[in-house]
């Protein structure tokens, strides 16, 4: 079974620039996450869809970062225009629906997009 | 706002001494906690967790304790490896909510 994919997996673009991250998340898992840590810092969450519907957004740093679920399957993360503190790992997790609470070994975390603003 | 922190951002340790990791936490709320691992160039990867009703938890060759009283949760480590080698993150998290709050990393490092 595949685990959650993300792509790209670097990217460096300049300031201004957009630039769209994506998550396949495990085939089953109606839950999706965004997290990322920028400057060193902890790993801060983004957002939480269930199948598409966003359920926590709370996380999203502002009006530049765009996160979209259409079909409850993959999703994308649009940054723009990115800035140079943006600079960071952007992570996908995935979950299933049926487990109650969040009992951590069922999230599963993809590698990370590592991106990079100049 | 609350968070979950980490008293020691780099811990070196010699293969095959036992590692403690530890992290403070100050979200009284919270009732569930989790070590990750995360080694480089990957997402972090499950250890161990502890909910709050226990002070104590056992893996392979992981213990993670919970202290309530005064917020503090350790990773202990035995007999170290060299593929050890990684950054440790706690986490906590509540019933109430899918998010999970994360300290901010240690760095464990095993010389051989």
């Amino acid at each position: 079974e595949a685990g959650v994919t993300q792509f790209p997996s670097h990217s460096v673009i300049e300031k201004g620039q957009t630039v769209t991250l994506r998550c396949d998340p495990i085939s089953g898992h109606d839950n999706l996450y965004w997290y990322r840590r920028v400057m060193g810092k902890e790993i801060k969450f983004l957002l939480h869809f269930v199948k598409e519907s966003k359920q926590d957004e709370s996380g999203m740093p502002n009006n530049r970062f765009l996160a979209e679920r259409t079909g409850g399957t993959y999703s994308t993360l649009k940054v723009q225009p990115a800035e140079l503190e943006d600079s960071g790992v952007y992570f996908c997790a995935s979950s299933k629906s049926d487990e109650g609470g969040v009992p951590g070994n069922t999230i599963y975390f993809g590698e990370g997009s590592w991106l990079t603003v100049v | 706002g609350e968070s979950v922190g980490l008293h020691l951002p780099t811990l070196s340790v010699q293969e095959g001494d036992n590692s403690i990791i530890n992290c403070a936490y100050s979200n009284s709320a919270s009732d569930y906690f989790i070590w990750y691992k995360q080694e480089s160039g990957k997402g972090p990867q499950f250890i161990i967790d502890i909910r709050s009703n226990m002070d104590k938890r056992q893996g392979q060759r992981v213990t993670v304790l919970l202290n309530k009283t005064v917020k503090h949760l350790s990773l202990q480590i035995a007999a170290t490896q060299p593929g050890d080698s990684a950054v440790y993150f706690c986490a906590e998290n509540s019933d109430s909510s899918y998010k999970l709050i994360f300290g901010s990393g240690t760095r464990l490092l095993v010389r051989p």
